[in-house]
């Protein structure tokens, strides 16, 4: 049962321009947010987190917003790079079950010049 | 230093070898966890130590035996593995205390080939 779902498994963006993906999540125990970016043959780098008490944190070029009531949230990339062109991760760790990251089916952002 | 390493990178074996898979973190963290990665697929979830100790299986074929020798180092051992099993294995390591950020840092990875 994914309880991590990222919908959308690619997208294209042009440079300069804003990258915006999405995860939704079913488990209501979720309190923490994480996002990874992944390169081919490397291991998920984290890029940003979030704790289901706020609903932005912002990192330089990225930001992430949560919505607890419609148990959604995205990654804002702005402006967009080439060197933005990964997989990325969306996971959850719960409450009750720690060290245990769930994680969304990834979206493959590719930055067009 | 904020780097996990993994040995080695690459590794090919019959399934009636016995391997090793190594995993080394100096950041203090003192849990460590095992993942594998299917092409195209999330990681998954196999093994968690927290202060050395197993604290986590997630229902892991007995043909994969993890090891934590001491609060830096991971190993995960291999024996009697199937073609199935060939992935990209995973090693992260982060903080236990669930007052702390909670994000782990992953190592590049091992591509293990069972032929």
């Amino acid at each position: 049962d994914q309880q991590v779902k990222q919908n959308s498994p690619s997208l294209s963006v042009q440079e300069g321009r804003i990258s915006i993906l999405n995860c939704d999540y079913t488990n209501s125990m979720f309190d923490y947010f994480l996002w990874y970016k992944k390169y081919p043959a490397e291991g998920p780098t984290f890029l940003i987190s979030i704790s289901s008490i706020k609903d932005k944190n912002e990192d330089g070029r990225f930001t992430v917003f949560l919505n607890k009531s419609a148990k959604h949230l995205s990654l804002h990339i702005v402006p967009s790079q080439p060197g933005d062109s990964a997989v990325y991760f969306c996971a959850a760790i719960s409450t009750d079950s720690w060290g245990k990251l769930q994680f969304g089916a990834g979206t493959q952002v590719v930055v067009t010049p | 230093d904020t780097e996990v390493t993994q040995t080695p990178k690459h590794l090919v074996m019959g399934m009636t070898n016995k391997k090793s898979l190594k995993c080394e973190q100096h950041m203090g963290h003192r849990a460590m966890y095992w993942y594998k990665q299917k092409a195209k697929k999330p990681p998954e979830l196999m093994f968690v130590y927290s202060y050395e100790k197993l604290s986590i299986n997630e229902s892991v074929p007995s043909r994969f035996s993890p090891e934590c020798p001491n609060s830096s180092l991971l190993n995960l051992h291999l024996h009697a593995l199937q073609p199935e099993d060939s992935a990209l294995y995973l090693c992260a390591s982060s903080h236990p205390n669930r007052d702390r950020e909670e994000e782990q840092f992953f190592g590049p990875g091992t591509r293990l080939t069972v032929l």
